[in-house]
């Protein structure tokens, strides 16, 4: 069974703080997404990586920034946290060449 | 770039009857519509999955149908049951097959709550 773990359920920072979101699968897969959703928006793509210090742009990544320093660990930044930055953040993994997402329980921010 | 639209965004039924879940998206090239479900405080999951050379595709009491032609998607729930309230979003995709990251984009999800 695929296990897709972040690190926290919910999360409260300040605005102005260096925020860091944790990602861990346990599949061996390749690919790793980070996605933030929004009531009435869907699931909109921050950032991915199809490899090892690999990562390329999703549809929203202004403010954000990821680093993927080993196969299994995804980290989403907040570089300095905004009000607008208040959200569920869900990371996903899949296996390379497939389209099937396996997502973790997701983290709820608040930046106050 | 890909733009996929779901319609309705809130769905109340009685339990026992059907349920219709409808996308379009804008992309001609996209050849892989999956649907996830995901229940209250938990993570979205595959429910199923269409590629583009089908036209429908059941799994016990859900199906999805594709009209290519129109560019546009349906999931449809029959027998309805109180578990099968949750947030539904569709997706599409362009499916390479030859490895690397395929990119989903997702529908605004729609929140489908079954009545006793």
């Amino acid at each position: 069974d695929v296990k897709v773990t972040q690190s926290s359920r919910y999360l409260v920072k300040r605005t102005g703080e260096k925020v860091f979101l944790e990602c861990v699968q346990d599949m061996d897969h390749e690919n790793m997404f980070w996605y933030r959703q929004d009531p009435g928006l869907g699931l909109r793509l921050i950032y991915f990586s199809y490899d090892v210090k690999m990562k390329e742009k999703g549809d929203i990544p202004e403010g954000y920034s990821v680093s993927r320093e080993k196969k299994e660990r995804f980290s989403l930044i907040l570089e300095s946290a905004s009000t607008n930055q208040t959200s569920m953040y869900l990371c996903a993994s899949s296996h390379s060449g497939t389209s099937v997402r396996y997502f973790g329980a997701g983290t709820r921010l608040s930046v106050l | 770039g890909e733009n996929v639209e779901q319609h309705p965004s809130t769905l109340s039924v009685q339990e026992g009857d059907s349920a219709v879940i409808k996308c379009t998206y804008s992309d001609s090239a996209s050849n892989y519509f999956p649907w996830y479900k995901q229940e209250l405080g938990k993570r979205p999951q595959l429910i199923i999955d269409i590629r583009s050379n089908v036209g429908e595709k059941k799994d016990q009491r859900i199906a999805v149908t594709l009209n290519k032609t129109a560019k546009h998607f349906s999931l449809h729930i029959t027998e309805t049951q109180p578990e099968d309230s949750a947030v539904y979003f569709c997706a599409a995709s362009i499916h390479k097959g030859n490895g690397g990251a395929q990119k989903l984009v997702f529908g605004q999800g729609t929140r489908l709550t079954i009545n006793p």
